[in-house]
């Protein structure tokens, strides 16, 4: 079965300090990709960032990166110079694209950025 | 220009009702998905329009969900007799395409309570 494990169901972070939100998986497959969604409070979802499995190279996007250990099936999402505006739910989830695509999430961490 | 809109926002239903719940998808996208975010749960995949193709209805939970897509745009996500656990917040997102590179764009959901 393909599962998402978010072990932290909460954090909160100072402002302008850095946040490190874990995230581990669990397939067979070999294609996939890797996501982590933003839910603000009382607001819609968000894409934060993108990872193709295929790809050794972590992505980034400004102050969002990832630690992607493909062996290790894990998918860490680094937040530097934590902003107000970060705090939300975030979500983890991957789709895999192995004949029908599955869309696995995770339960959230829910992020709270301390002035 | 406008993203997806879901309607009613908030939906309250006695048990054994039948509901109805609306997405408008962003104009151009052909990719609709519903999920389903209960209470300290993650997202459930519910079911996957794509242009004209057959959807992918291999998340619906039982046989009282259906769901339909008119013309390739708006699409209906039908309860019947409705159940307490079917208590969630429902979410519809488009994309482009299904391919996983194209970015999942969430609508703000609509929370239904049943009682």
């Amino acid at each position: 079965a393909q599962t998402v494990t978010q072990s932290q169901p909460e954090m909160s972070v100072q402002e302008a300090e850095t946040v490190t939100l874990s995230c581990t998986y669990d397939t067979s497959e070999s294609n996939y990709y890797l996501f982590w969604y933003k839910q603000p409070p009382s607001r819609q979802m968000i894409l934060v960032i993108r990872q193709e499995a295929y790809k050794q190279q972590n992505a980034t996007e400004n102050r969002f990166s990832v630690n992607f250990q493909k062996a290790a099936k894990s998918f860490s999402l680094k937040i530097s110079d934590s902003q107000l505006g970060d705090t939300a739910m975030y979500f983890c989830a991957f789709i895999i694209t192995s004949g029908t695509y599955k869309y696995i999430f995770g339960t959230g961490t829910r992020l709270k950025v301390l002035a | 220009g406008a993203g997806v809109s879901q309607s009613p926002s908030n939906k309250v239903t006695e048990k054994g009702k039948d509901v109805e719940l609306r997405c408008d998808p962003i104009s151009g996208h052909t990719a609709l998905y519903w999920y389903r975010q209960s209470l300290g749960q993650g997202l459930e995949f519910l079911i996957y329009f794509q242009g004209n193709s057959a959807p992918d209805k291999s998340g619906l939970p039982s046989d009282r969900f259906s769901a339909e897509r008119t013309g390739g745009s708006v699409s209906t996500l039908t309860i019947q007799r409705t159940q307490q656990e079917d208590s969630a917040v429902y979410l519809c997102a488009s994309s482009l395409s299904r391919q996983p590179h194209y970015e999942q764009y969430f609508g703000p959901g609509t929370r239904l309570t049943v009682t």
